[in-house]
């Protein structure tokens, strides 16, 4: 299964943009890149995904590298609500099993 | 429209007895994967029920099973209880089993201890 690498843990200021990296080097031309936070003591939260183009909705933006080795997920104004961890994953077409990674504990400062 | 519900919320058992979980995915979904939460593994994948029918399986001993009902709710069972069974225990659902495409919805929890 192809594996995603994330930092353990980012601060950003409230109000501020969020840029949170996402590596997965061996990603095959299947897989869906997701990203999923989890507030604490929620299940976890769907935020955004992509195949190859960068995607926006009213979440966040999702910027993928060109060869999709990488992605950047974007939150453009951080709130204290926005404070959670930012699970990075790759699901492939063809079925539901998601494999989470340990994530990026992100911590919004006032 | 209601999302997935999870019952119960909280559960205490002892070593050895037997739990039944239940989730009740959105309406409309026919999907429903479950998902184990430790602090020391994180989020593991369990299974993946369709249309009644388990389609995908993660690395867990036997003692963790599960069924899909006609009207798409969900039971994971787990037999012979270990003190490392102690975890959160999410469903997640979603409309279609080709789900790389698709967002999936996750219930609160159920939230297992194990004395």
């Amino acid at each position: 299964d192809a594996k995603t690498t994330q930092p353990n843990s980012m601060e950003s200021n409230e109000e501020e943009p969020v840029h949170l990296p996402c590596n997965h080097s061996t990603i095959s031309g299947t897989d869906y890149i997701h990203w999923y936070r989890q507030l604490p003591s929620q299940g976890p939260e769907y935020v955004i995904h992509g195949l190859t183009s960068n995607v926006n909705n009213r979440m966040a933006s999702l910027a993928i590298a060109e060869d999709r080795k990488s992605s950047t997920l974007i939150l453009h104004r951080a709130t204290l609500r926005d404070a959670a961890v930012y699970y990075c994953i790759l699901s492939r077409g063809d079925n539901n099993d998601m494999r989470f990674g340990a994530g990026t504990r992100l911590t919004v400062k006032p | 429209k209601a999302g997935v519900t999870q019952t119960p919320r909280y559960l205490i058992k002892t070593r050895g007895q037997q739990v039944t979980l239940s989730c009740s995915p959105i309406s409309g979904h026919r999907s429903v994967s479950w998902y184990q939460q430790t602090p020391g593994q994180g989020l593991q994948f369990l299974f993946e029920y369709f249309s009644e029918t388990q389609r995908n399986k993660g690395n867990f001993p036997g003692r963790f099973s599960g069924r899909q009902f006609s009207n798409s709710r969900s039971e994971m069972n787990v037999s012979t209880l270990e003190l490392g069974d102690s975890a959160l225990y999410l469903c997640a659902s979603s409309w279609t089993l080709f789900g790389g495409a698709y967002e999936q919805y996750f219930g609160p929890g159920t939230r297992l201890t194990v004395t």
